[in-house]
């Protein structure tokens, strides 16, 4: 099984709000990621967890702030978002991070965000 | 020059046809290389990866890398409509403080016509 599921699948919040969004996966994998991914662009990493703990964060604006609860789960939350920030918001897991072929990405459906 | 070049298409093609698409990249560190298929709207999917020189075989789907020519390509034989999506090669940084991150490539989108 190499699922991750991410929850909600869409998303929409104003400039104001605060929400959250969701990801598991029960691969047993060590390294989470989320992404963030416009229309007709690559995915572009946002942050890396890896064994629970946050080691890379892509200069990521600070209303974005991520959390790991445990080995399984990837929180995201969102606060003071801008119109801009609209796109669909990815998660994935491998195994490892930086140990070779255990670096295979596993991706989630994706949440769908707008920000009216 | 960007690390990872992929010719966005459009890619029409009939059913049935052999599909070639095709990234080429810089550093020749890279190690690890895979391809992703995304439907619209939905998250990539993992196709293939491979780490050595050569070809490897899934089904329809023929993953090939030639590292001496820095060049990767995704073969896809008998090409159904169900095809048609954006694939996107992706490899793995090796080295330095952004070891284990993709690179992506900017993705082709396909279109197999019935």
């Amino acid at each position: 099984d190499t699922e991750v599921t991410q929850t909600p699948k869409h998303l929409v919040m104003g400039m104001t709000n605060k929400k959250s969004l969701k990801c598991e996966q029960h691969m047993g994998h060590r390294a989470m990621y989320w992404y963030k991914q416009k229309a007709k662009k690559p995915p572009e990493l946002m942050f890396v967890y890896s064994y629970e703990k946050l080691s890379i964060n892509e200069s990521v604006p600070s209303r974005f702030s991520p959390e790991c609860p445990n080995s399984s789960l990837l929180n995201l939350h969102l606060h003071a978002l801008q119109p801009e920030d609209s796109a669909l918001y990815l998660c994935a897991s491998s195994q490892d991070h930086w140990r070779g072929e255990g670096d295979t990405q596993y991706f989630g459906p994706g949440t769908r965000l707008t920000v009216l | 020059q960007k690390e990872v070049e992929q010719d966005p298409g459009p890619l029409s093609v009939p059913e049935g046809a052999i599909v070639s698409l095709n990234c080429t990249y810089s550093n020749s560190a890279f190690q690890y290389f895979m391809w992703y298929r995304q439907y619209s709207r939905k998250g990539p999917e993992l196709l293939m990866y491979t780490y050595s020189s050569g070809n490897k075989e899934d089904g329809r789907f023929t993953a090939q890398v030639d590292k001496s020519s820095k060049y990767i390509s995704l073969f896809i034989r008998d090409s159904q409509p169900s095809d048609s999506a954006t694939y996107l090669c992706a490899i793995t940084e090796n080295y330095g403080g952004s070891q284990g991150n993709l690179i992506f490539g900017k993705g082709t989108k396909l279109s197999v016509k019935p």
